[in-house]
């Protein structure tokens, strides 16, 4: 089955830029999904097909996708971006979704 | 509006079956597939399957087969998940998740249901 592969936690100081990967087997190939958990609450999409973005959600979350890795980048990070992170692409083999393991997002 | 509501939190013992209900408003239920995901604690999100309300067609991750049945009532627009022979690792919060037309990722979630599963 695929296997996506994050880092388990990211830091980064406000106003700064966050990078969150996800790697795969030529995940470049897939269309990559971001989604954004905070505690005690639902996932919500951040950015879907690679860089697009659901309404409502702010500009300063951006996405790539190419070769064997996907990033996640988030400009001018801000305390309530503190959450964690999940990418997600669909298993065409299985017909079925994968996620990855999640990246604890922690703003100094 | 998309809404996703889901039945209450249950605690089950080992060995038993439990099963889950997340009522859909706001869309026209069959023509979008639900997913199930759930989130052991502090753990990541896992996928479980999907079921399409339209046909009643499913699709199971093979690490749950043959323990998780989904189903629908559509004249309530209710999705199911059942899983049965539950062990201490059920022990979870369990999602409804509505499936995006346009391409395979998830854009409504129910509020979760926790299953916690002791003896």
């Amino acid at each position: 089955s695929y296997v996506l592969t994050q880092p388990p936690s990211v830091s980064v100081a406000p106003g700064q830029t966050a990078r969150i990967t996800c790697g795969g087997n030529n995940i470049g190939s897939k269309s990559v999904h971001w989604y954004q958990q905070k505690p005690g609450q639902a996932p919500v999409l951040v950015v879907y097909d690679d860089s697009d973005r659901p309404s409502g959600i702010p500009e300063r979350f951006s996405g790539s996708n190419s070769g064997n890795t996907a990033t996640l980048t988030i400009s001018r990070v801000e305390a309530g971006d503190e959450a964690d992170y999940y990418c997600q692409v669909w298993d065409s083999s299985s017909d079925g979704g994968v996620f990855g393991g999640g990246t604890k997002l922690t703003v100094l | 509006q998309v809404q996703l509501v889901q039945s209450g939190a249950e605690v089950k013992k080992p060995g038993a079956s439990v099963k889950v209900s997340c009522k859909a408003s706001g869309y026209t239920f069959t023509g979008y597939y639900m997913h199930w995901v759930r989130q052991a604690p502090g753990q990541g999100l896992e996928w479980m399957g999907w079921i399409n309300p339209n046909s009643g067609g499913t699709n199971y991750a093979q690490k749950f087969q043959g323990r998780v049945t989904m189903t629908r009532d559509t004249s309530i627009s209710t999705a199911y998940m059942e899983l049965s022979r539950l062990r201490s690792d059920d022990t979870a919060v369990y999602y409804c998740a509505r499936d995006s037309p346009y391409s395979n990722y998830i854009d409504y979630w129910g509020q979760g249901t926790l299953v916690t599963v002791s003896s």
